[in-house]
């Protein structure tokens, strides 16, 4: 089993870029979960998916940010323009049952100059 | 709103110790609860979990102890190793919440060989 996978593991640009952060979930999993960790707030859920569609987004920043899950095997989050405070460790994960432990990626880590 | 929280934000022990993390949970509804190990640049990393209807369990060098009456969790890690230093989260979750899971900020624990 590959776990869930996550691209790019760094990623540093300009604000006011651009920026799309990639997850392949677990391969039969059916919910996915896009996380934020900073030392201030700790770790944030952003937004999360069941069987592809978007289930709560509360988390979400602002309207700066947007995830998809075009299929069960790829999902994306992007930040569009960045901002200086959105750099973070930025976390995928995936789940299979309500009864189990999410599985999570090796996250993102995004600086925004 | 309810929360997980942990009792010491950092734990120094010497190798080859008997660990104790502590996690107080304030949601009486929850029935799942999940410890995780993050190692430096990695994703949190499944350890063990335990369900409400049971007080311990036991993994390969790791004790989980749920007490209800005191909604307090703890993890106990077993001559603790230098590879065990790494920030520990414990996680809940409730049928009400939909099992979607909440952390608490993290326990790092620090081995000295």
């Amino acid at each position: 089993d590959a776990g869930v996978i996550q691209s790019p593991r760094h990623e540093v640009t300009e604000m006011g870029q651009e920026v799309t952060l990639r997850c392949k979930p677990i391969s039969g999993h059916n919910s996915l979960f896009w996380y934020r960790q900073t030392m201030m707030r700790g770790l944030e859920l952003l937004i999360y998916f069941n069987n592809n569609v978007p289930i709560d987004d509360s988390g979400m920043p602002e309207d700066r940010f947007s995830a998809k899950m075009p299929n069960a095997s790829f999902s994306t989050l992007k930040i569009q323009p960045s901002e200086p405070r959105d750099s973070a460790v930025y976390f995928c994960a995936s789940l299979g049952n309500v009864n189990q432990p999410q599985h999570f990626g090796d996250g993102t880590r995004l600086s925004i100059l | 709103g309810e929360s997980v929280g942990l009792h010491l934000p950092t734990l120094s022990v010497q190798e080859g110790d008997n660990s104790i993390i502590n996690c107080a949970y304030s949601n009486s509804a929850s029935d799942y609860f999940i410890w995780y190990k993050q190692e430096s640049g990695k994703g949190p990393q499944f350890i063990i979990d335990i369900r409400s209807n049971m007080d311990k369990r036991q993994g390969q060098r790791v004790t989980v102890l749920l007490n209800k009456t005191v909604k307090h969790l703890s993890l106990q890690i077993a001559a603790t190793q230098p590879g065990d230093s790494a920030v520990y989260f414990c996680a809940e979750k409730n049928p009400g919440g939909s099992y979607i899971p909440t952390f608490g900020r993290g326990t790092s624990l620090i081995v000295h060989p």
